[in-house]
């Protein structure tokens, strides 16, 4: 069982480069989510999409972009790079209504 | 939750005994409570969870108690092994309108052989 799957794994980007982080899951679930992981720090929810063709702003929207490219698909593009998006971005799913998130492995990125 | 800086709440506790994390929400219209466990570089792994029609819950070495009154919530592992080394983070949600987890700032627990 793949779950969610992020990719990729590690990255560095300079300031003002922009990259598009892929995260995909295999369990037909209806709500995908991305986080960001601080130091010491919660998980804040940047953007999240409740089901396909719907998404939502979350806590720290600023900055990001997403598309809900289909049920299984669900992508963070940042347009332009800043140094304070230097963070671990985490991918979740849930299914129909209220339930547990499932969590990818995480993307480190690094904005120089 | 309210972020707490850089430096996380420790939690440490001899193998063997009992460990108790709490929590405490800020929302009292959140019906839906979860735990996580997150191992260094890894994603947060789901533990248990618990709605608000419940006070108590348990799994396997793990309890979940809930006081709706004060907003409160806690995980008791029973029988601490190293294995449980990590961070717990709790989350509440609605089960109406839009779903939008909030996540505690976690609590590093530390088992000592």
């Amino acid at each position: 069982n793949a779950g969610v799957t992020q990719t990729p794994k590690f990255q560095v980007l300079k300031t003002g480069q922009s990259m598009t982080l892929q995260c995909a899951q295999d369990m037909n679930h209806n709500s995908m989510y991305w986080y960001r992981q601080d130091p010491g720090m919660g998980l804040r929810l940047i953007y999240y999409s409740a089901s396909e063709g719907t998404t939502d702003k979350g806590e720290v929207p600023n900055g990001y972009n997403v598309s809900r490219l289909n049920k299984r698909e669900f992508s963070l593009r940042l347009e332009s790079a800043a140094p304070s998006q230097t963070s671990v971005y985490f991918c979740a799913s849930s299914g129909q209504g209220v339930e547990k998130l499932f969590f990818g492995s995480g993307t480190q990125l690094s904005v120089l | 939750g309210e972020s707490v800086g850089l430096h996380l709440p420790t939690l440490s506790v001899q193998e063997g005994d009992n460990s108790i994390i709490n929590c405490a929400y800020s929302n009292s219209a959140s019906d839906y409570f979860i735990w996580y466990k997150q191992e260094s570089g890894k994603g947060p792994q789901f533990i248990i969870d618990i709605r608000s029609n419940m006070d108590k819950r348990q799994g396997q070495r793990v309890t979940v108690l809930l006081n709706k009154t004060v907003k409160h919530l806690s995980l008791q592992i029973a029988a601490t092994q190293p294995g449980d080394s990590a961070v717990y983070f709790c989350a509440d949600s609605r089960t109406s309108g839009t779903y939008k987890y909030i996540f505690g700032t976690g609590t590093r627990l530390k088992v000592l052989a």
